[in-house]
C-alpha cells in the first residue's frame, strides 16, 4: 500500500535559520505530492504541491522538489520566522484514486 | 464566506448525548471528506462522499453516522460516543468527479478549520 514517512519532531530552530523537513514515500507509479501546514488551533492548509518528477512546488518561501529516484519530497525554507511555527504534513494522492495518505506530521517551533 | 467552514468549532458532550457536526464548502466541489485527528496519531480518513454518494467508509464505528444531503454540505451525526473519540474532526472537499480527478489530473483537498470534540 501507499505510505508517507516524515521526520519526527519537534524541530526547534532560531529565527532566520534554514529549515529542512524530510519526507519519503512509497507508492506505485507517479503519485501527486503535497505539503500541508497546521497552525495552532486551526485546520490543515495546503502549502504546496507537485504532480510529476522534478516538479518544484513553492509557496510563502517554502520549496519542495519531487524526486522520483529517491521517492522524496523534502520541504525547505531558507529563513524561518516565528510565524512558521506549526505542524507540517507530507501527503500523497496515488496516480489512480483520490485517497490522501498523510505522514505523521512534524512539529516545528521557531524561537525569536 | 469562502472555502470550507465547520461548526461548531468546539463541542463538549457526554457519552449519552446526540450531537451533529456540520461542514459546508463554498468552492463548487463535488467530493467531501471526514477525517479524525487524534493526539499522537496520524490523520485518519473516515468517510468519503462523491456527488452525494458515499464512496468510502474506513471501518468507522456505527456511533458515527455521516450524511451528505448535497454536494455543499456534509454532516457527522454523533451518538453514544466514548472518551477515546475525543479528537479534532476535520472536513475537506475536492473537485472530485469522474475518476476522482479534478482539473489537471490532481484532486487537491481543501480543509476546514476542524471541530475540537471532547467526550466526557
Amino acid at each position: 500500500g501507499n505510505s508517507v514517512t516524515q521526520m519526527e519532531g519537534p524541530v526547534t530552530l532560531s529565527e532566520e535559520a534554514f529549515l529542512t523537513i524530510n519526507c519519503t514515500y512509497t507508492a506505485t507509479g507517479y503519485p501527486s505530492l503535497f505539503w500541508y501546514v497546521q497552525y495552532p488551533g486551526e485546520g490543515l492548509q495546503l502549502l504546496l504541491k507537485a504532480t510529476k518528477a522534478d516538479d518544484k512546488g513553492s509557496n510563502k518561501g517554502f520549496e519542495a522538489t519531487y524526486r522520483k529516484e529517491t521517492t522524496s519530497f523534502h520541504l525547505e525554507k531558507g529563513s524561518v520566522q516565528v510565524s512558521d511555527s506549526a505542524v507540517y504534513f507530507c501527503a500523497l494522492i496515488p496516480a489512480a484514486g483520490n485517497k490522501l495518505t498523510f505522514g505523521g506530521g512534524t512539529r516545528v517551533l521557531v524561537k525569536p | 464566506e469562502t472555502g470550507v467552514t465547520q461548526t461548531p468549532r468546539h463541542l463538549v458532550m457526554g457519552m449519552t448525548n446526540k450531537k451533529s457536526l456540520k461542514c459546508e464548502q463554498h468552492l463548487g466541489h463535488n467530493a467531501m471528506y471526514w477525517y479524525k485527528q487524534s493526539a499522537k496519531k496520524p490523520l485518519e480518513l473516515m468517510f468519503v462522499y462523491n456527488f452525494k454518494e458515499q464512496t468510502e467508509n474506513n471501518s468507522v464505528p456505527s456511533r458515527f453516522s455521516p450524511e451528505c444531503p448535497n454536494s455543499s454540505h456534509l454532516f457527522l451525526h454523533l451518538h453514544t460516543l466514548q472518551p477515546e473519540d475525543s479528537a479534532l474532526y476535520l472536513c475537506a472537499s475536492s473537485l472530485g468527479g469522474a475518476g476522482g480527478k479534478g482539473a489537471g489530473g490532481i484532486d487537491t483537498q481543501y480543509f476546514g478549520p476542524g471541530t475540537r470534540l471532547t467526550v466526557l
